[in-house]
């Protein structure tokens, strides 16, 4: 079983729409969880955070932790063109440890 | 706003060559990292340095690599005697002393080994 697993996509949405991006992991460890933008051979950008289990909102961004299943969200409100990249989830198991990156999920946000 | 910067952007480099790629992390920050990408694949860990010394290193960081801060600004990652299966992008990333492993990356070095 793969540490993070995330759905490819592409995830293609009309602009205006909620995107929903979803990430499971199998370590029970892991208690900060990342999510990352990435555009076409770009670095990571870091969008936010949030520790243990939980909501965090963030303008348009709210992201979610369920460490019972496993289960990390990402909500985007009123998505724009300009969203259209990759979704990294990186859980960790501490605050200073490496970040294990799932493989993405490629967003598609179309006018 | 600061940022993590790498140099160069590309490098092109023979099979069996030494390379250097550099990043120089935010200045007040203090744990640094090395990650790598292939095409099409998904951001892998490399390496953590903290305090002048390595703190975790992936299967991948075998001793063809080599991580160095030689000074107070820059940070360099050493392949020794590159292969093909060393092209990918890679990123160096810092944090500081936040609650969370809020790491920021650099824009990346793209590597391509003939």
């Amino acid at each position: 079983q793969k540490e993070v697993e995330q759905d490819p996509g592409p995830l293609s949405v009309p602009e205006g729409a909620i995107v929903s991006l979803n990430c499971t992991y199998s370590n029970s460890a892991f208690q900060y969880f990342m999510w990352y933008r990435q555009y076409s051979r770009k670095g990571p950008e870091l969008l936010m955070y949030t520790y243990s289990s939980g909501n965090k909102e963030d303008g348009r961004f709210t992201a979610q932790v369920d460490k019972s299943s496993k289960y990390i969200s990402l909500f985007i409100r009123d998505s724009q063109p300009s969203d259209s990249a990759t979704y990294l989830c990186a859980p960790t198991t501490d605050s200073w440890g490496k970040l294990q990156f799932g493989a993405g999920t490629q967003v598609v946000v179309t006018p | 706003e600061p940022e993590v910067t790498q140099t160069p952007s590309h490098q092109v480099t023979q099979m069996g060559q030494e390379v250097i790629l550099r990043c120089v992390p935010i200045s007040n920050h203090l744990y640094f990292y090395w990650y790598r990408q292939i095409l099409g694949q998904k951001v892998e860990f490399l390496v953590s340095f903290y305090n002048n010394e390595i703190s975790e290193k992936s299967e991948i960081f075998d001793d063809q690599f080599s991580v160095e801060r030689p000074d107070g600004s820059n940070f360099t990652l050493k392949i020794r005697s590159t292969k093909l299966e060393d092209s990918a992008m890679y990123f160096c990333a810092s944090s500081g002393r936040t609650p969370a492993n809020t790491q920021y990356f650099g824009p990346g070095t793209r590597l391509t080994v003939l």
